[in-house]
Formats: C-alpha cells, sequence, structure tokens
C-alpha cells in the first residue's frame, strides 16, 4: 500500500521568512497529493491540492510542486505569518482506485516567530 | 453553513463499555471517513464509506465498525472499547475525494 514520509517534523522560521516542507511517496499509481493545516484543537483544513497532471500549483502566498518521476512533493509558503503557525500534513493518494483511502504525512508542526 | 458536525466532543469512558460517535454532514457529500489521529502516527484511516450502505475498511479497522444507513449521518461504533483505542477521532466528508475532505472538529475519547 501507499505511505507517505514527510520532513521536517518540526520547522521554525523568522516572520517574512519563507517555509518547505517535502513529502515522499511509494505508489506510483496516487495521482492525488493534498495539503492540510491543522490549527490547535481544530480539524485538519485543506490549504491546496495538485494533481499528477500538474506540476505546480499556486495561491496566493501558498504553492505545492509535484515531482511524479521522484515520487516527492512539497509546500511552499512565502513571507510566513504568525497565523501561519499549525501543523501542516501531506497527503496521497489514487483516486481512481483507492476509493477515498487518502494516507498521510506524520505532519509538520511550523512555527512563525513574530 | 456547510460543516461535518460531530458528537460529543469529548468522552472519558470504561474498557468494555458500548459507545457511538455521531457524524452528520449537511453538504449532501457521497464520500465520509473516520481517521483516528494519535502522537507521532499522524492521521490514520478507520473506514470509509462511498455512498448509502457502501462501507470498507481503512488502515486501522480492527475493534470499530461503521454504518451510512442515510447519506448525511455515518457514525462510528466501538463495540467494546479497550484502552489503546484512546485517541483523537475525525469524520470527514468530500463530494468527491479527489477534491478534498472536509473534516469535523474531532472528538478525544478516552478509554480507562
Amino acid at each position: 500500500g501507499e505511505n507517505v514520509e514527510q520532513h521536517p517534523s518540526t520547522l521554525s522560521v523568522q516572520e517574512g521568512d519563507s517555509a518547505v516542507i517535502k513529502c515522499t511517496y511509494s505508489d506510483s499509481a496516487s495521482n492525488y497529493f493534498p495539503w492540510y493545516k491543522q490549527e490547535l484543537g481544530k480539524g485538519p483544513q485543506l490549504i491546496i491540492d495538485i494533481r499528477s497532471n500538474v506540476g505546480e500549483k499556486k495561491d496566493q502566498r501558498i504553492a505545492v510542486t509535484l515531482n511524479k518521476t521522484a515520487k516527492h512533493f512539497s509546500l511552499h509558503i512565502t513571507e510566513t505569518q504568525p497565523e501561519d503557525s499549525a501543523v501542516y500534513f501531506c497527503a496521497a493518494m489514487n483516486y481512481g482506485g483507492s476509493q477515498g483511502n487518502l494516507i498521510f504525512g506524520k505532519g509538520t508542526k511550523l512555527s512563525v516567530k513574530p | 453553513e456547510a460543516q461535518v458536525t460531530q458528537n460529543p466532543r469529548y468522552l472519558i469512558t470504561v474498557t468494555g463499555k458500548k459507545l457511538t460517535v455521531t457524524c452528520s454532514q449537511n453538504m449532501n457529500h457521497e464520500y465520509m471517513s473516520w481517521y483516528r489521529q494519535d502522537p507521532g502516527l499522524g492521521l490514520r484511516q478507520i473506514y470509509y464509506s462511498m455512498n448509502v450502505e457502501v462501507t470498507d475498511k481503512g488502515d486501522v479497522p480492527e475493534g470499530y465498525k461503521v454504518s451510512r444507513k442515510e447519506k448525511r449521518n455515518f457514525p462510528l461504533i466501538l463495540e467494546s472499547p479497550s484502552p489503546n483505542q484512546t485517541s483523537l477521532y475525525f469524520c470527514a466528508s468530500s463530494f468527491r475525494v479527489e477534491y478534498g475532505y472536509t473534516f469535523g472538529s474531532g472528538t478525544r475519547l478516552t478509554v480507562v
């Protein structure tokens, strides 16, 4: 089955700096890669996703890149702000085959220092 | 407001006492799923459902049951809870899974 590795487990940056979180996946059939943000005491919230037919996607300060050959994808946050502090999870799925089984990485705790 | 509602938010119970965690969504989503979250292990899928009366096991289904008799509801049942089921549980739903899940606020379960 699919296995998703996520690094680093913790990340501390200064406000205004960029943050990068990296994930690798094992199943070459995976074709959907979402990123979730989880704030303290809340459920994960989808912030951006990418499908295997796209190499990069941006949404304001957030971008995701996908390298299918290397089977890794990354989340990039630019101009970080204190409200970006949270736990971020990557995930992978073959939505044509797994019927909804979204496999998550173990998470990255991002701290943005003012 | 579009949302996934779980109840209760917090629950402390004793080993072996059957319990049900309810989940309801008001978005007419077909896909629903249950995850548990444990420190160092991330989110792991327990069960998922593609539609009414269609359910399947995720990665950690042992000790859990689910049912999907109505589109909006997807309860999680622990017939005989054990301490290793102490965890934070999330219900999620999606119109189509490749559009991402909407998660509930979580249920923190402690089994003593």
